[in-house]
C-alpha cells in the first residue's frame, strides 16, 4: 500500500471553529490533492498541490485553504467551519501526471 | 470547464450478467482517463487507465474500458460480474497541456450485483 495517512480519521466540531486536516505521505510524490465526497456529488476537488508551496484551487475551494511547506505534508484548513462542510474528505497523492493516484482512508468531518 | 459525466447513478445487475458503466468527458485538449472503484467505507483504488496507445484498456478484476475520442467516451465493461463487484465506480480525467493538470472525477455509478 502507498504510504499515505490522513489525520484525524473522524472529527466532530462546532460551527465557527477552525479545523485542520492533515495528509502525510512517505512516497515523495509531487502531486497532492484534497477532495470532499458527498452523496450525489462524487468527489469534488478542493485544492491541489504540484510542489512545495505550489498550490491551486479546485472547483469547491471557498471556505478552505491549504498549505504545503514540506513535500510530505498537505494541510487543509477550514477557516470557520460551517454545517455545509460536513463531509468525508479524501487526500490523494500522485507521482506524476497520468500516473496512479493513491488515496487515503478518508476523514469524516461533522460540523454541528 | 473540464467535466466528466457518468450517465447512470445506479446500475443494478444480476450475477454473471455483463455490465457497462458509461462515462463521457468534455475536452478540447488531450486527456488521460481513469476508472476508480470504491468499496464501502474505503478509499478509492485504480481499476485501469488510458494514457495513449491502444484504445482498449484492460484493468484489474476482469474490467476493461474503451477510449473513443470522437465520442469523448470511456465506458467501463465487464463480461460477467460477481457479487464482490458491488461498489461505487468513478470515472476521472486529467486534461494536460501545460506543466500541471488536476484529476477531476465524475459523480460516480453505484453498481449493485444481485444473486
Amino acid at each position: 500500500d502507498a504510504g499515505i495517512t490522513q489525520s484525524p480519521r473522524h472529527k466532530v466540531t462546532e460551527t465557527g471553529t477552525p479545523v485542520t486536516l492533515r495528509c502525510h505521505q512517505t512516497e515523495n510524490h509531487r502531486y497532492m490533492y484534497w477532495y470532499r465526497q458527498d452523496p450525489g456529488h462524487g468527489l469534488r476537488l478542493i485544492h491541489y498541490s504540484y510542489g512545495v508551496k505550489d498550490t491551486d484551487k479546485g472547483e469547491v475551494s471557498d471556505g478552505y485553504s491549504v498549505s504545503r511547506s514540506k513535500t510530505e505534508d498537505f494541510l487543509l484548513t477550514l477557516e470557520s467551519a460551517t454545517s455545509s462542510q460536513t463531509s468525508v474528505y479524501f487526500c490523494a497523492i500522485e507521482e506524476g501526471m497520468g500516473t496512479e493516484a493513491f488515496f487515503g482512508q478518508g476523514t469524516r468531518l461533522t460540523v454541528v | 470547464a473540464q467535466s466528466v459525466t457518468q450517465l447512470d447513478s445506479q446500475v443494478p445487475v444480476f450475477e454473471e450478467a455483463p455490465v457497462e458503466l458509461r462515462c463521457n468527458y468534455s475536452s478540447s485538449v488531450s486527456v488521460y482517463l481513469f476508472w476508480y472503484v470504491q468499496y464501502p467505507n474505503q478509499g478509492l483504488q485504480l481499476l485501469l487507465k488510458y494514457l495513449s496507445g491502444s484504445t482498449l484498456v484492460k484493468g484489474i478484476n476482469g474490467f476493461e474500458a474503451e477510449f473513443n475520442k470522437s465520442q469523448t467516451s470511456f465506458h467501463l465493461r465487464k463480461p460477467s460480474v460477481h457479487i464482490s463487484d458491488t461498489a461505487e465506480y468513478f470515472c476521472a480525467v486529467i486534461h494536460y497541456g501545460g506543466s500541471q493538470g488536476n484529476l477531476i472525477f465524475g459523480k460516480g455509478t453505484k453498481l449493485s450485483v444481485k444473486p
